[in-house]
């Protein structure tokens, strides 16, 4: 089946060490998302690719950074994970395929603990 | 800035009836699509019902439909027959024509007692 894969489900990281969450698609979208949720709040948008176009949200801290080599994969890179940044991690997809019409596809995301 | 609101951080339903959970937001936009998703615990977020903004008719997804009031701003979404896979987190979410961001609700927690 077409879909999103993030790997790992779960990661541990220390404090200040940098980390590397990854994200597949085969579902060939041309747009890449990362969002960041915290417990029981909303998802708040980090940063997405239009194909090679890179597009950070203004808020997004510098701390966090992301590569998209080819269409099916991408990378969020946190250089120096704090405390406030343990969450949940999920990458999406957005397209049209006849099935998702604009929406959003999800990845099960991945859930970060610093430590 | 666009905002969405739901306005019931927790509901819960008896097994077979029928709930509705109330979503708001504010926009200044005309071409826009509004979305509901659920999101079980430690499972993946997945699309619940679709609305253009265009379309007067309410969709309907099997027991799931909503009722789009867009001169309101409003967009609530009712669960009939009511199963214990229904239990989730549900989120609303907002999207302009044309732009790439989707922005969430802070979600309401259903509960369905059986």
């Amino acid at each position: 089946d077409a879909m999103v894969i993030q790997n790992p489900r779960y990661q541990v990281t220390q404090f200040g060490k940098p980390v590397t969450l990854s994200c597949s698609q085969t579902l060939n979208h041309n747009v890449m998302y990362w969002y960041q949720q915290k417990s029981s709040q909303a998802p708040k948008l980090l940063f997405h690719y239009y194909d090679k176009d890179f597009n950070n949200e203004a808020d997004t801290p510098d701390n966090f950074q992301s590569r998209r080599p080819n269409t099916s994969f991408c990378f969020l890179d946190i250089r120096s994970p704090g405390l406030g940044d343990a969450a949940m991690y999920l990458c999406a997809t957005s397209g049209f395929d006849g099935k998702t019409n604009y929406g959003y596809t999800f990845g099960s995301g991945t859930r970060l603990t610093v430590v | 800035a666009q905002t969405v609101t739901q306005s019931q951080p927790e509901m819960s339903v008896q097994e077979a009836e029928t709930v509705t959970l109330s979503c708001t937001y504010d926009t200044s936009e005309s071409d826009y699509y509004l979305f509901w998703y659920k999101q079980p615990p430690s499972r993946q977020m997945i699309l619940v019902i679709r609305q253009e903004a265009y379309k007067q008719q309410n969709a309907t997804e099997n027991r799931f439909s909503v009722n789009f009031q867009k001169a309101a701003k409003s967009f609530s979404l009712k669960i009939s027959d009511s199963q214990l896979g229904d239990a989730a987190m549900y989120f609303c979410a907002y999207r302009i024509f044309g732009n790439e961001k989707l922005t969430f609700g802070t979600g309401t927690r259903l509960t369905i007692i059986p």
